[in-house]
């Protein structure tokens, strides 16, 4: 059974506080890592899919870094504002999988005015 | 642009009802995925397929059963509602090609009674 793992479960910081939480997912197989944006009463939306070892994205405040060799994701948030506040999700795609995607439990941020 | 549409938004069943979850994409996107979203617990796979007339089951398929007869549509059918199916649905679509994210429906919040 594979397991992804997003540290920490969730998280309330202050409006402008930068922030990062992690992804860890298996090492072996690995074909892509998605992240997702979830904000409540909606549906989840792509950040990024990241594919190289070493991998950046960047998207407005919010980046992402991949290391495969060692299984874990980064994602950043750099000066935090309230609308910031969403789950974010990452997922693994592991290579000869159909496109399927196994997905963390997501870490809830609150971002405080 | 309609994207990914889930008919309906609520429900309440009661303990051995059935109902269908209605999913459509105008994408013609050729692979298509149902999850369920328990509190705590990520996104679950339950079904996908990879095409039409093509399925095949997820990590928590028991319960459930889909059909694929057009690329549009891909109908989540529970036979006999049990409480352990509360939870909130998740229809997303993508288009297979490699690294290509999914695109996530507005979901269906199902109680069973």
């Amino acid at each position: 059974i594979l397991n992804v793992e997003q540290s920490p479960q969730s998280l309330h910081v202050q409006e402008g506080d930068s922030t990062n939480f992690t992804c860890s997912f298996p090492s072996s197989n690995f074909y892509a890592l998605h992240w997702y944006r979830w904000e409540t009463a909606k549906s989840p939306e792509a950040l990024f899919v990241m594919t190289l070892n070493g991998d950046e994205k960047k998207k407005g405040q919010i980046s992402a870094t991949l290391n495969t060799k060692e299984g874990y994701s980064y994602l950043y948030i750099k000066g935090s504002q309230p609308e910031d506040s969403a789950t974010y999700l990452c997922a693994f795609h592991g290579s000869g999988n159909t496109g399927k995607l196994i997905f963390g439990q997501g870490t809830t941020l609150q971002v405080k005015p | 642009n309609a994207g990914v549409t889930q008919t309906p938004k609520f429900r309440i069943l009661k303990i051995g009802q059935s109902m269908t979850l209605q999913c459509t994409q105008d994408m013609n996107h050729n692979y298509m995925y149902w999850y369920r979203q328990d509190p705590g617990m990520g996104l679950k796979l339950i079904y996908y397929s990879v095409g039409a007339g093509i399925t095949d089951k997820g990590e928590v398929p028991n319960g459930y059963n889909v059909s694929r007869s057009t690329t549009e549509d891909f109908p989540l059918r529970l036979e006999l509602a049990a409480p352990s199916q509360t939870s909130v649905y998740f229809c997303a679509s993508s288009s297979g090609l490699s690294h290509v994210t999914q695109y996530f429906g507005p979901g269906t919040r199902l109680t069973v009674l």
